[in-house]
């Protein structure tokens, strides 16, 4: 295993249109995280997974958002109707328990772009 | 809530001086803090991590942190800097929100390093 995996890297999209992203953890995380981060600024949380139970979502995670994790291992995050404020970076991390004094492992994320 | 203040977006060293980037936090009680570097189109990578051991962090690249309650900081620093070590770093906090443990994130300091 060689850690969190994301794809694709880049997506450019134009406005209005449907994008979904996929996110692999490290195999035997249970927990699954999603955040997004916009230019110059820290990465923001989104939603998180245990197993493959959603168990909170940001209030950032606007309708138009959907997340799932259907069989505990891999996660996508769907944007439906794509809009130009939806242009973020979106990193997916996982961890193992709910310990978070471990901290989380990141993967290299998704750029969306949206024209 | 908790939450993490980034003191300079953009620091610029000279290749072999000392690095200071400057981290505080505001807590309710005793948090978990991490140090994570981003380089250009790369993930999240985990620098250090204080959870209430030793307040002298060491991590990896030759950087460390020391936790200062009185002052609630968590300074990160390295004795000599390297072309290498150009890139975005980002102060993290644990916090307790909504009923789980989770990562907020500071706005991030670019560290520059001049040849």
């Amino acid at each position: 295993d060689t850690g969190v995996s994301q794809d694709p890297r880049h997506k450019i999209t134009k406005r209005g249109q449907n994008v979904t992203f996929r996110c692999d953890p490290i195999s035997e995380h249970n927990r699954l995280y999603w955040y997004r981060q916009t230019l110059g600024q820290g990465p923001e949380f989104l939603t998180y997974f245990q197993n493959e139970a959603q168990l909170e979502k940001s209030r950032l995670l606007s309708d138009r958002f959907s997340a799932e994790r259907p069989k505990g291992s891999f996660s996508t995050l769907e944007i439906q109707r794509t809009e130009q404020g939806d242009s973020a970076m979106y990193l997916c991390a996982s961890s193992f328990s709910e310990d978070v004094r471990y901290g989380y492992t990141f993967g290299s994320g998704t750029r969306l772009t949206v024209v | 809530a908790q939450s993490v203040t980034q003191l300079d977006s953009h620091v610029s060293v000279s290749e072999g001086t000392p690095v200071l980037l400057r981290c505080n936090y505001s807590s309710s009680y005793s948090p978990s803090l991490f140090w994570y570097v981003q380089h250009p189109n790369k993930g999240l990578q985990l620098l250090l991590k204080y959870t209430s051991a030793a307040t002298l962090v060491k991590g990896i690249n030759g950087f460390e942190a020391e936790f200062k309650k009185s002052e609630t900081s968590f300074h990160l620093t390295k004795p000599s800097a390297h072309m290498s070590d150009a890139a975005e770093y980002f102060c993290v906090v644990s916090d307790w929100m909504d009923s789980s443990y989770k990562l907020i994130f500071g706005s991030g300091t670019r560290l520059l390093v001049r040849p």
